[in-house]
């Protein structure tokens, strides 16, 4: 099974500012990797797949990047709906599909 | 407009069963996999089974292999999951997910969820 790492549980950012959240795999998964929004009482929202394609409807402020093990979402230019738990997911071996753990991004 | 809606859930006693449903518009749903995740209260995203297009390939999380069935009906555009020996640690919000592709290739992510239905496994 390949476990997802995301090395922050929380992340205190301003509004305004950038927020950088990591991601590793404990394997080479290509670029197999897709970014999840979740906002509180929400079903989850597609972001980002292949690591660095944006999904429909996602603004140009969300961005991806990596491959391999070690993968990053930046976020630019945080806005108030942006605070939110981020996963990232493993599809390139499976079953199972895994999710890392969430990144709780709040305001500082 | 692709739309996913869930029902079935409920409260349960351990050791009992539950058939969650999954109703599919808005897409093709004969051309897609389908998969059940996971979330318990508070906690993160879990995966718990997959379905081909087909209904040819089926997967399955340890944690629920053996008692859980996944299956789904492309006449009715319907996804089920079929749960037995239900446990206090299967209690969770449970969510269909649409898969971008059919089974094979990297295309298993997901680009529409459902609002989820709430299964508590409680004596």
């Amino acid at each position: 099974e390949i476990v997802m790492t995301q090395s922050s549980v929380t992340l205190s950012v301003s509004p305004g500012e950038r927020a950088t959240l990591s991601c590793r795999a404990s394997q080479n998964i290509n670029s197999n990797l897709a970014w999840y929004q979740q906002r509180p009482g929400q079903a989850p929202r597609l972001l980002i797949y292949g690591a660095s394609t944006r999904a429909t409807g996602i603004p140009a402020r969300f961005s991806g990047s990596g491959s391999g093990t070690e993968f990053t979402l930046t976020i630019s230019g945080l806005q108030s709906e942006d605070f939110a738990v981020y996963y990232c997911q493993q599809y390139n071996t499976w079953p199972p599909i895994t999710f890392g753990q969430g990144t709780r991004l709040e305001i500082k | 407009e692709v739309q996913l809606v869930e029902s079935g859930g409920g409260l349960v006693q351990p050791g009992r069963s539950l058939r969650l449903s999954c109703a599919a518009s808005g897409f093709t749903f004969g051309d897609h996999a389908m998969h059940w995740v996971r979330q318990a209260p508070g906690k993160g995203l879990e995966w718990v089974s997959a379905i081909s297009w087909n209904s040819g390939n089926t997967g399955y999380a340890a944690s629920v292999k053996g008692r859980f069935t996944v299956s789904r009906d492309n006449a009715k555009n319907s996804l089920y999951l079929q749960m037995n020996g239900l446990r206090a640690d299967d209690t969770a919000l449970y969510y269909c997910a649409k898969a971008t592709g059919g089974w094979y290739g990297p295309s298993n992510y997901f680009d529409y969820w459902g609002q989820g239905t709430l299964v508590t496994v409680s004596s």
